[in-house]
């Protein structure tokens, strides 16, 4: 089956230093790869869809220029968290869907990353 | 805009008797409904999803779920619960309008099985 990996599962960063996440589609192409955060006990909240060679669309709120998110080829989407601040200590999960399918075919989601900034 | 209801932060239930998780949903058109399970510091793992066709949903794990479109449900429930299913359970919503959509996730909701 489709397989999503997420790297690293766990980072310690200090304050004002960047961290870069990245998320492959181990078996599969991906044009379309999800970023979604998670506070404790609360659901995922979309930050982002990441496109394959173009830009991608950030929900409202959410600060694109602090993260930055990069699908530079079928595979691989990567989200980096510029200037961090212990305010996007988080759980951050990648989802993506199989090239050429919808919706219908559900989400195959990596195993996340706990960002911790001090 | 769509959305998900799961009303209850947290379902416990003695091991072997029977469970059940609930969700609501609101979207417009036919939805895609779907649940995930997350274990702690983990990603979500696929369970089930609705998509058309039979009401009840059979997925991994000995679980199902069964769309009732009159009641906007779509309730999570297992014959007989095992300790290993303790973890966080969501459900989520899309729909049918071509091409890929946005998942909506509600809230979760921890399930305690007790031994």
């Amino acid at each position: 089956g489709a397989v999503v990996s997420q790297h690293p599962s766990w980072v310690i960063c200090k304050s004002g230093t960047s961290v870069k996440i990245e998320c492959r589609s181990l078996d599969f192409q991906a044009t379309t790869m999800f970023w979604y955060r998670q506070f404790p006990k609360q659901s995922l909240m979309l930050m982002a869809t990441s496109n394959e060679g173009s830009k991608a669309t950030y929900e409202q709120g959410v600060e694109k220029d602090k993260f930055l998110i990069n699908h530079a080829s079928l595979t691989l989407s990567t989200l980096t968290v510029t200037s961090a601040h212990p305010e996007d200590s988080s759980f951050y999960i990648c989802s993506a869907i199989p090239a050429g399918q919808g919706a219908r075919y559900g989400y195959t989601f990596g195993s996340g990353t706990r960002l911790t900034v001090v | 805009a769509q959305s998900v209801a799961q009303p209850e932060d947290q379902v416990n239930v003695a091991e072997g008797n029977p469970l059940t998780v609930k969700c609501t949903y609101s979207v417009s058109g036919n939805p895609y409904l779907f649940w995930y399970v997350q274990y702690p510091n983990r990603g979500l793992q696929f369970l089930l999803k609705y998509i058309t066709g039979d009401n009840l949903v059979k997925g991994s794990y000995g679980f199902e779920a069964e769309f009732n479109k009159s009641q906007t449900s779509f309730h999570l429930k297992k014959p007989s619960a095992l300790v290993s299913d303790s973890a966080l359970y969501f459900c989520a919503v899309s729909r049918d309008s071509g091409g890929y959509q946005k998942v909506t996730f509600g809230t979760g909701t921890k399930l305690q099985v007790i031994p």
